[in-house]
């Protein structure tokens, strides 16, 4: 295990409405990013968080918003959901710069 | 902007094979690059990191190496198991935007026995 958890592990929602996504890093570890991964795809980039600033961020809409509090756990907010936000979620910890990442079990995420 | 292929999309093979996954990127500008195991509606396991200074890394049964200059990293697996089973994930980190991550598509590899 990585020692980075997440929260729900399934959740169901209805087009037009939002969820929050929690994300626990492992001990010691400052950045988190969150990835969207589809079907049969590879995870897509968010965005990162480092020191509770965004800190790069994928081609995502802004209705796809995040934060990361002062003991770096970190929540992903989506608004308005859409049919196409059914995904598995993920998130990842890592130390700020060239290091690796370590990912959480990720949310599955389905919008009816 | 950052691109990166895998290929094979996907592999079966017999028990004991020795198997390369390749995996090719567009921006040679990365910090590092790791490679991931994902098994169905899971997580990401990570494998094996290499830095941009580094030319491999092995860890039991797998070696990856990285070809900066040309974009491209491989992943050998020696004497493949069941267990090996998965999807391969290739992740380059640039250097540039605040460390972004970008993935390939996998390789979704079937060992069989």
């Amino acid at each position: 295990e990585t020692g980075v958890t997440q929260s729900p592990t399934h959740l169901i929602k209805t087009r037009g409405q939002q969820v929050t996504l929690r994300c626990s890093s492992q001990s010691g570890h400052n950045t988190v990013s969150w990835y969207q991964q589809a079907l049969g795809q590879g995870p897509q980039f968010i965005f990162q968080y480092y020191r509770e600033e965004e800190n790069g961020r994928g081609n995502f809409p802004p209705r796809f918003s995040g934060l990361q509090f002062p003991n770096y756990s970190s929540e992903l907010n989506v608004n308005a959901l859409e049919l196409d936000d059914s995904a598995l979620y993920l998130c990842a910890s890592s130390l700020w710069g060239s290091n690796e990442q370590y990912f959480g079990p990720g949310t599955r995420l389905t919008v009816t | 902007k950052q691109e990166v292929t895998q290929i094979p999309a996907a592999l079966s093979v017999p028990e004991g094979e020795n198997l390369v996954l390749n995996c090719s990127f567009t921006d040679s500008a990365i910090y590092n690059l790791q490679w991931f195991r994902q098994d169905p509606g899971k997580g990401l396991t990570s494998l094996l990191l290499i830095q941009s200074s580094q030319r491999e890394q092995t860890s039991g049964r797998l070696n990856a190496s990285l070809d900066k200059s040309s974009g491209r990293s491989t992943l050998y697996i020696a004497a493949s198991q069941p267990g090996d089973s998965a999807t391969y994930l290739c992740a380059p980190k640039g250097d540039t935007g605040g460390f972004k991550t970008i993935f390939g598509a996998g390789t979704r590899l079937f060992v069989k026995a």
